[in-house]
């Protein structure tokens, strides 16, 4: 099956710096990637799709100079959250889906636990 | 605006019955409806994805319904087992291809 990693699994940061997370398909190329952020005990939250060699599309709410997507090749994206708050600390999860393959075969990371001191 | 509940409640269970999750949704056509299966600090896995004009969806020990009209999804674990605990998402999917998920109902199977 396929297999999508991230890293880090765990990051502790101070306040104001930047944070980079890194999801990889492994073994598919991955046109299309997600990220999804999640709070204890909520949904995941959708925030971003971003499409190999282009602009990511942001959903309502998400501050796309908060959080920097880049999709620079078939088997990596990147999610800087830039000058990192407390609030920003969550469970970011990304999903990788292959060429013409709909949204439903989507293929999760197992995330990336994010906290912000 | 949209919106998917699932039971907030967790749901304990004896190994050997059946668990029944439940995902209501308003403000939604769906095109289909998924399940997935997310266990602690762990990103989702896929488990089923029921169509509009599907009825019934099974696989092995798991069942799904799908009721347009009531705009509801039933999801069956049948013959539990501890192994099965974890927490269930359902995520109504347009017909672009685009879903929310639930926020999920977590499963207890006690032996």
């Amino acid at each position: 099956g396929a297999v999508v990693s991230q890293h880090p699994s765990r990051v502790i940061c101070k306040s104001g710096t930047s944070v980079k997370i890194e999801c990889r398909s492994l073994d598919f190329q991955a046109t299309t990637m997600f990220w999804y952020r999640q709070f204890p005990k909520k949904s995941l939250m959708l925030m971003a799709t971003s499409n190999e060699g282009s602009k990511a599309t942001y959903e309502q709410g998400v501050e796309k100079d908060k959080f920097l997507i880049n999709h620079a090749s078939l088997t990596l994206s990147t999610l800087t959250v830039t000058s990192a708050h407390p609030e920003d600390s969550s469970f970011y999860i990304c999903s990788a889906r292959g060429p013409g393959r709909g949204y439903n075969e989507q293929f999760f990371g197992p995330g990336t636990r994010l906290t912000v001191l | 605006s949209q919106k998917i509940e699932q039971n907030s409640e967790a749901l304990n269970i004896q190994e050997g019955k059946t668990a029944t999750l439940t995902c209501n949704y308003t403000n939604y056509s769906p095109a289909y409806l998924q399940w997935y299966r997310q266990d602690p600090g762990r990103g989702p896995v896929f488990l089923l994805l029921i169509r509009e004009n599907e009825k019934e969806k099974r696989k092995e020990r798991l069942k799904v319904t799908f009721d347009t009209t009531l705009k509801q999804s039933l999801f069956h674990i049948t013959a539990s087992q501890p192994a099965d605990s974890a927490t269930y998402l359902c995520a109504p999917t347009d017909s672009w291809g685009k879903f929310q998920f639930g926020a999920g109902t977590q499963v207890v199977v006690t032996p």
